[in-house]
């Protein structure tokens, strides 16, 4: 079975200060990973995902994330964050023998930057 | 959100009728989803399809129905079954084939707030 947690609901980071929201994963045979973000009344925007290869991924608006296989995260980070990065960020993780099967996602993280 | 609509935005029921929630996408994928949201659950899945004219029930699909007629349609019906559809219902779609707009990638549309009244 797949599964990804979001081990905090809540990260409060100062503006111009480094942010990280972490993900851990379970999944079967090697992951497909996701970041999404989601503001207020919104769908879910597309951040960046891993697939294979380079083990750090660069996404939009300045945001990366780090696949560790030995600890199964992909910790979504940002060097300098901004008070417009507030928002609803979700993990998903799907295996990659998995087909085109629906993404399992983690239950959420609530970044506020605060000025 | 680009590529996917979903209609209405906003939507109220009242108790013992059905509503049908639509979601259109024209990026050619071929698999569809449909999710509901509530706070602090995350995002959890009601029914998707792989390819048209075929659906699988999601973790909570009792209560909802769908059809897939068109590749490029999903619509789903909350029916009066469902004790407590007042949620954010979200539709997203993805396509494995090499060639197309985020292969391996789910996309999401804006969503439409079901408030049964």
């Amino acid at each position: 079975a797949q599964s990804v947690a979001q081990p905090e609901d809540q990260v409060n980071v100062a503006e111009g200060n480094p942010l990280t929201v972490k993900c851990t994963y379970s999944v079967s045979g090697n992951p497909y990973l996701f970041w999404y973000v989601q503001y207020p009344n919104r769908g879910l925007q597309f951040l960046l995902k891993y697939i294979t290869g380079d083990n750090l991924v660069k996404g939009s608006y300045g945001f990366e994330a780090e696949f560790n296989k030995s600890q199964t995260s992909f910790h979504l980070k940002k060097p300098s964050a901004l008070v417009s990065d507030s928002a609803l960020y979700f993990c998903a993780v799907r295996g990659s023998n998995s087909g085109n099967t629906p993404l399992v996602f983690g239950k959420g993280t609530r970044l506020s930057v605060i000025a | 959100d680009g590529g996917i609509t979903q209609s209405p935005k906003y939507l109220f029921r009242k108790e013992g009728q059905n509503v049908t929630l639509s979601c259109e996408q024209n990026l050619n994928h071929d698999a569809m989803y449909w999710y509901r949201q509530d706070p602090g659950q995350g995002l959890r899945l009601i029914y998707y399809s792989q390819i048209v004219n075929d659906f699988q029930k999601g973790d909570i699909a009792e209560g909802y129905s769908v059809s897939r007629e068109k590749k490029e349609s999903f619509p789903l019906t909350v029916t009066s079954a469902q004790k407590n559809p007042t949620a954010f219902y979200l539709c997203a779609s993805s396509s494995q084939r090499e060639g197309i707009v985020g292969t391996d990638t789910q996309y999401f549309g804006p969503g439409t707030r079901l408030t049964v009244l």
